[in-house]
């Protein structure tokens, strides 16, 4: 069963419009965030969350909100997408000592025309 | 200002061959060192990890170096395979924080 599980896999917005992306986790880690993945850019860090009720900004915040109601649930929301947030977007939970390690789904494709 | 480095942007390697693959850091305070994999189409996943007490990890064919005065990892792929073709992450981290910085990837493609 897969622990990290995305919703929708594709979507179309318009310019203007609210998106919003859903992301749960079966894994019961504390930590979790979103990504967005473009050609020469990597993964680059949006939001995360430390747990139940807590958002913190990752290196690229502006334009996104996020939401953490229970330990497994977090999205992503795009009050008013643009063009410019056309992209892949991947969620992970994480957790470990020594390092953490992150388990990531599948990926959300939008496309903001 | 990017904390991770990582180069190839692509690469490709014949069947059998070894593949090498570097990154560098910034952040003296880095001490996990993960390498992560993705496949056309789904998300990316842990392949190997070193820390920084660490010179050398092995896992099958996949060894990861760690340079700390040179502040350089590698990630070197023996009898390289077909399957192994994927973008493949370097990422940094103090161990016992939350974040994860991650390289811009390179795309392997290992030709039969």
């Amino acid at each position: 069963e897969a622990a990290v599980t995305q919703s929708p896999r594709n979507k179309v917005a318009v310019t203007g419009g609210k998106v919003t992306l859903s992301c749960n986790q079966t894994n019961n880690h504390n930590n979790m965030y979103w990504y967005r993945q473009d050609t020469g850019h990597g993964l680059r860090l949006i939001h995360y969350s430390y747990g139940a009720g807590s958002t913190e900004k990752g290196d690229i915040p502006d334009g996104y909100k996020a939401s953490r109601p229970s330990q497994e649930n977090f999205s992503l929301i795009l009050e008013l997408a643009t063009p410019s947030q056309t992209s892949v977007y991947f969620c992970a939970s994480g957790e470990g000592t020594g390092g953490i390690e992150q388990y990531f789904g599948p990926g959300t494709r939008l496309t903001v025309l | 200002q990017q904390q991770v480095r990582q180069s190839p942007q692509s690469l490709t390697v014949w069947e059998g061959g070894t593949t090498v693959l570097t990154c560098s850091y910034e952040d003296s305070t880095f001490n996990y060192f993960p390498w992560y994999q993705q496949f056309p189409g789904e998300g990316p996943a842990l392949l190997i990890s070193i820390l920084s007490v660490s010179d050398k990890k092995e896992d099958g064919r996949f060894t990861t170096f760690f340079n700390k005065r040179e502040k350089k990892l590698s990630l070197h792929i023996i009898d390289s395979q077909p399957g192994d073709s994927a973008t493949y992450f370097c990422a940094a981290s103090v161990s016992n924080y939350n974040v994860l910085y991650f390289g811009s990837g390179t795309k392997l493609t290992v030709e039969p």
